[in-house]
């Protein structure tokens, strides 16, 4: 199965300031998604990042606010940017599974708490 | 558009007890993917399982068993002899593969009582 790794685990953030996420998996794949989970919530998918093109955003979110970098296929970073009260929450990067595989697979999560 | 609703907010059992949790799903589309995933308190998500639409035969896993019913839309996950370190969040999911994007049901807050 793959291993996915986020960094950081957590932060606590300032008003006003950015926070970039990295996500690192240990394979090549061809779609990352990001996910925003806020307190006591499911999960809502911010945007899915391909390599080599720009990501694409769900109704509710945009590029200004939420920048996302995928530069290989191992590798992708999410910036929550101009952050308030309102961001605090755990973000999450995932993977599809292969066509070999039967899971769904979820990096750790960032748990942001924004002051 | 698809869509998962988990009608129960939080259940309360006590230790040994079965409980089910129900999920009822929409989509439009032929060939979809049905998750359970559990949350623990720590935050990290738990892979439980994953099934296709073409694949409507029941499953077991040790305490845990599934039962896919595509005349109702329904995937309910079933745990027997409940046990403390089940409390958790569970939540069902649906893609329209296994490898795209997965939109969650609100999940099921689950309390397991010694």
């Amino acid at each position: 199965s793959a291993v996915i790794s986020q960094k950081p685990s957590r932060d606590i953030c300032q008003r006003g300031t950015s926070l970039t996420i990295q996500c690192q998996v240990d394979s090549q794949v061809t779609m990352m998604f990001w996910y925003r989970q806020q307190p006591g919530q499911s999960l809502t998918l911010i945007a899915t990042a391909n390599q080599g093109s720009e990501a694409t955003y769900e109704s509710g979110f945009v590029i200004d606010k939420f920048p996302i970098s995928r530069p290989n296929l191992t590798f992708s970073t999410l910036t929550v940017s101009n952050l308030s009260p309102e961001d605090s929450s755990i973000y999450l990067c995932s993977l599809g599974g292969t066509q070999h595989t039967r899971e769904q697979f979820f990096g750790p999560g960032t748990r942001l708490t924004v002051l | 558009a698809q869509k998962v609703t988990q009608a129960q907010t939080e259940i309360s059992v006590v230790e040994k007890e079965d409980v089910t949790l129900d999920c009822v799903y929409e989509t439009r589309d032929t060939t979809y993917y049905l998750f359970w995933y559990k949350q623990p308190p720590s935050g990290e998500l738990v892979f439980l399982i994953r099934r296709n639409s073409f694949d409507e035969q029941n499953e077991i896993s040790g305490r845990y068993s599934w039962n896919f019913q595509k005349s109702t839309s329904s995937f309910n996950f079933t745990i027997t002899a409940s046990q403390v370190v089940d409390s958790a969040v569970y939540f069902c999911a649906l893609s329209e593969a296994p490898y795209q994007k997965v939109t969650f049901g609100t999940g099921t807050k689950l309390q397991v009582i010694p």
